[in-house]
This record gives C-alpha cells, structure tokens and sequence, in this order.
C-alpha cells in the first residue's frame, strides 16, 4: 500500500492563477480531508468528505473548492490563489466508524505540499 | 464547539530529563484525543490515541498520555528525553466525525 500521496510536493504561484493539488488513498476509506499548516496556527480543517460525492466545509474553506467523485480522490482546488494561501497542506484519510477493537479510527496523513503564492 | 489548547509553544529540555507536553481540550461530548509530531519538513505521526478504552495511553518511542476528565487535560510525557525526540507535537480532538482539531503545537528542544 501506498497509503495517502500528495502531488506536487512543492509550488509556486502567481496571485490570481489557479492550480488542483491531488489527493489519493489506497487504503479504501469513506473519510478524506484536507487541512492547512501554518506557522503557530496548528493544522486548520478546510474541507472533509464522508464518502464519494460528499463534501462539507471545515474551519477555513474560502478560496478552495473540493470534490470526491471516486473513494480514492479527493482533490483540492485554488479558484484564483492569494498570497495569503501560502501553507502547507496535507491531506488524509480514515475509515468510517469504529474498528473491531472498538478504538477510534486514525486518520493517515499524506506528505504535504508546499505552496507558495507570490 | 472543540477546542485544544497547548501551553506553551516552545519547551526546552536537556537530553535524559522528564517530558511534560500539555494539552487541555473543550468538547461538549466525550472526546477521541490523539498526539501528533512532526518532525522537520515532514508529514504528521500518530504518537498515541486516548479512545475511552484506558485512561493512561501507552504510544511510540516510550511516550505516554494521561486523561484526566476532571481537569480535561490530555498531557503528554516521556521519562527521558532523547535528541531524536526534538520536534513539534500536535494535541487534537475529535467529536467522533473522522475530522480532527488540533492545538497549534508546542516545539521540543532537547540539549545535550
């Protein structure tokens, strides 16, 4: 297994350009997200999935847009990238419900991308 | 509405001394609570997970965590630091929805 890839692993924009970054998971889970890193902020929620066709908003989801048409793919979306979504993102996935040891399903998460928006 | 708090951004420790990460979270339903690190210019590691099976959790590279409802505390220590333990360590909080909030992380130094 590959587990979750993210491609690219770096990228530079121009403001106001538009780009997808990819998101894939062999691992056959219902969730996906996908969060941003920033410098003293955490990891903030900017858009989750519970399974194919599903979507729903996290914390910061202005200027991204997401769809999940397969169970593997879940890419992100810059409409038009500001400088102000310079980050680092990171995708990952996790099974739905509880496992038969009845621990919470983690979530894996994949190398990131660095983004940079001049 | 979760939350998690970290305290303090940055924690020095000499090499063999006790580590004490802390973690305080607000969630209105019992909460799933994990610990992340972070290693430089790489993705995240599930250090360890609190699931309502045990109060004291037993993660990774001799780290633990203990639950405390009462004080909603979910603190992180290691007995004896280690130089490859210097990096950053995420505390987050899920209601149960495969989606996670996170603190925003406490960097470890470790000297020798």
């Amino acid at each position: 297994n590959a587990g979750v890839t993210q491609t690219p692993k770096f990228q530079v924009l121009k403001t106001g350009q538009s780009m997808t970054l990819q998101c894939a998971q062999d691992m056959n889970h219902e969730y996906m997200s996908w969060y941003r890193q920033d410098p003293g902020m955490g990891l903030r929620l900017i858009h989750y999935s519970v399974g194919a066709g599903i979507t729903d908003q996290g914390e910061v989801p202005n200027g991204y847009n997401v769809s999940r048409s397969t169970t593997e793919d879940f890419p992100l979306r810059l409409l038009s990238a500001a400088p102000s979504q310079t980050s680092v993102y990171f995708c990952a996935s996790s099974y739905s419900g509880f496992t038969s040891d009845s621990s919470y399903n983690e979530q894996f998460f994949g190398p990131g991308t660095r983004l940079t928006v001049l | 509405a979760q939350s998690v708090t970290q305290l303090g951004s940055h924690v020095s420790v000499s090499e063999g001394a006790l580590v004490l990460l802390r973690c305080n979270y607000s969630s209105s339903v019992p909460p799933y609570l994990f610990w992340y690190v972070q290693y430089p210019n790489q993705g995240l590691q599930l250090l360890l997970k609190y699931t309502s099976a045990a109060t004291l959790v037993k993660g990774i590279n001799g780290f633990e965590a203990e639950f405390k409802k009462s004080e909603t505390s979910f603190h992180l220590t290691k007995p004896s630091a280690h130089m490859s333990d210097a990096a950053e360590y995420f505390c987050a909080v899920s209601e149960g929805y495969s989606t996670l909030t996170f603190g925003k992380g406490t960097m470890l130094l470790v000297s020798p």
